[in-house]
């Protein structure tokens, strides 16, 4: 099945530093990539998404650029706040084998720390 | 809007019993997905309810199962318990069988002792 290879962390960055995780994608055809975040103790929220190649999704300040020919979905934000600081998840959506149905692929996510 | 919510937020059970979590997706979706997040990792697909129907499971034994009633809401259904179940359940709604934005619960926090 389809899977989603995402670097591993935790990953710990002053404010106003340059962030980027890397994302990788297995999948049979075109799947849409998302990024999703988790903050302690909330369930998971959409950050940003990308439905087809060279699309790129952005979201509060974060970006991530759909490659087919690299399979990945990297995330990437300029200047990083102490209000960033969560698990960021990348997923991909999967068609079911049966009656069309979706699901969405996580990576294991990456804890990010962002200190003042 | 409400949003998906979930109940409980927690509960601790013992091994050997059975938990029933429940979820009332957003306004207007029609299709329930659930997934188990163990500690330190990504969520897994445990399957998904669509028109009263599960459409499609996940790598989870028979021990899990869920229902969803004509209101479109959700339970899911673990006998059984075992240590390793321990983990945050979420229940996802979206529209037409996962097709759009899938908007997530908090999650139930299931601790198994």
């Amino acid at each position: 099945g389809d899977s989603v290879t995402q670097m591993e962390g935790p990953v710990t960055l002053s404010e106003e530093a340059f962030l980027t995780i890397n994302c990788t994608y297995t999948a049979t055809g075109y799947p849409s990539l998302f990024w999703y975040v988790q903050y302690p103790g909330e369930g998971l929220q959409l950050l940003l998404k990308a439905t087809k190649a060279d699309d790129k999704g952005s979201n509060k300040g974060f970006e991530a650029t759909y490659r087919k020919e690299t399979t990945s979905f990297h995330l990437e934000k300029g200047s990083v706040q102490v209000s960033d600081s969560a698990v960021y998840f990348c997923a991909l959506r999967e068609t079911l084998t049966q009656g069309g149905s979706e699901k969405l692929v996580f990576g294991k996510g990456t804890k990010l720390t962002v200190n003042p | 809007d409400a949003g998906v919510t979930q109940s409980p937020t927690h509960l601790i059970k013992t091994r050997g019993q059975q938990v029933t979590l429940r979820c009332s997706p957003k306004s207007g979706h029609d299709t329930v997905s659930w997934y188990q997040q163990a500690l330190g990792q990504g969520p897994q697909f445990i399957f998904q309810y669509y028109e009263e129907e599960e459409r499609q499971r996940g790598n989870f034994p028979d021990r899990f199962s869920g229902h969803q009633f004509p209101n479109y809401s959700s339970e899911l259904n673990v006998n059984a318990l075992l240590l390793g179940d321990s983990a945050l359940y979420l229940c996802a709604s979206t529209l037409d069988r996962g097709v759009g934005e899938a908007f997530f619960g908090q999650g139930t926090r299931l601790t198994v002792v």
